[in-house]
């Protein structure tokens, strides 16, 4: 079957960085994203992977081994409002997506 | 602003009545998804339109139905509601034609069976 793992909950502090792990078993590879949600609202999108290597935008950037079946994406300089759950995505051979649960990011102070 | 109005945000319904979710856009995407999300669970897509007057099943279609009249709404339909319906529905699209085809999403509706 196919499964995107990645941790349920991190907490980190305001300031610092932190690295959300995603791992993957898929049929096929086709591209890799990270989306943010913050809670009630809707999932926006973050980053796109579909080579290996580390692609930055800003604080955020985003890591891909296509051998391993890894990505993470790295936050740099916390802010308050990155606390927000963070969604890898995977598409497949067939051009589906398949998403992860989640990881739950909290900020403090 | 541009992008995709979904409604009602919220909504309380007993079990066996028929509901229609609203989903328009605004963006002139050509693909529409419809996706459930559970706490503990990935997004999983119900169905999905690649272009208007076409629609495809899901990895959870079951007691769900779309249409696709044009290229701007994508409504959901639920025609008999059941408790493990419970959930919030996302509308999202994309631009198929681009690379890394994103997809954007609508707000959500918070939907509760009972």
């Amino acid at each position: 079957g196919q499964n995107i793992d990645q941790p349920t909950e991190m907490t980190a502090t305001e300031g610092a960085i932190v690295q959300i792990n995603c791992t993957y078993q898929t049929s096929g590879f086709n591209g890799l994203f990270w989306y943010q949600q913050h809670a009630g609202e809707a999932p926006t999108f973050l980053s796109y992977n579909v080579l290996d290597g580390l692609e930055e935008k800003g604080r955020f950037s985003s890591f891909l081994s296509r051998s391993k079946g890894y990505s993470y994406l790295l936050l740099k300089e916390l802010q308050m409002k990155d606390s927000a759950s963070y969604l890898c995505a995977v598409r497949d051979s067939n051009y589906q997506l398949i998403w992860g649960a989640g990881t739950k990011l909290i900020i403090k102070p | 602003t541009a992008g995709i109005t979904q409604a009602p945000t919220s909504q309380i319904l007993a079990a066996g009545r028929s509901m229609t979710l609203r989903c328009t856009q605004d963006m002139r995407h050509n693909a529409m998804y419809w996706y459930r999300q559970d706490l503990g669970l990935g997004l999983r897509l119900i169905h999905y339109s690649n272009t208007a007057g076409t629609t495809g099943k899901g990895e959870v279609p079951d007691g769900y139905s779309v249409s696709r009249a044009n290229t701007d709404d994508f409504p959901l339909t639920l025609a008999s509601a059941v408790p493990s319906q419970t959930s919030v529905y996302f509308c999202a699209s994309s631009d198929s034609g681009s690379g890394a085809n994103v997809l954007t999403f609508g707000a959500g509706s918070r939907l509760t069976v009972l």
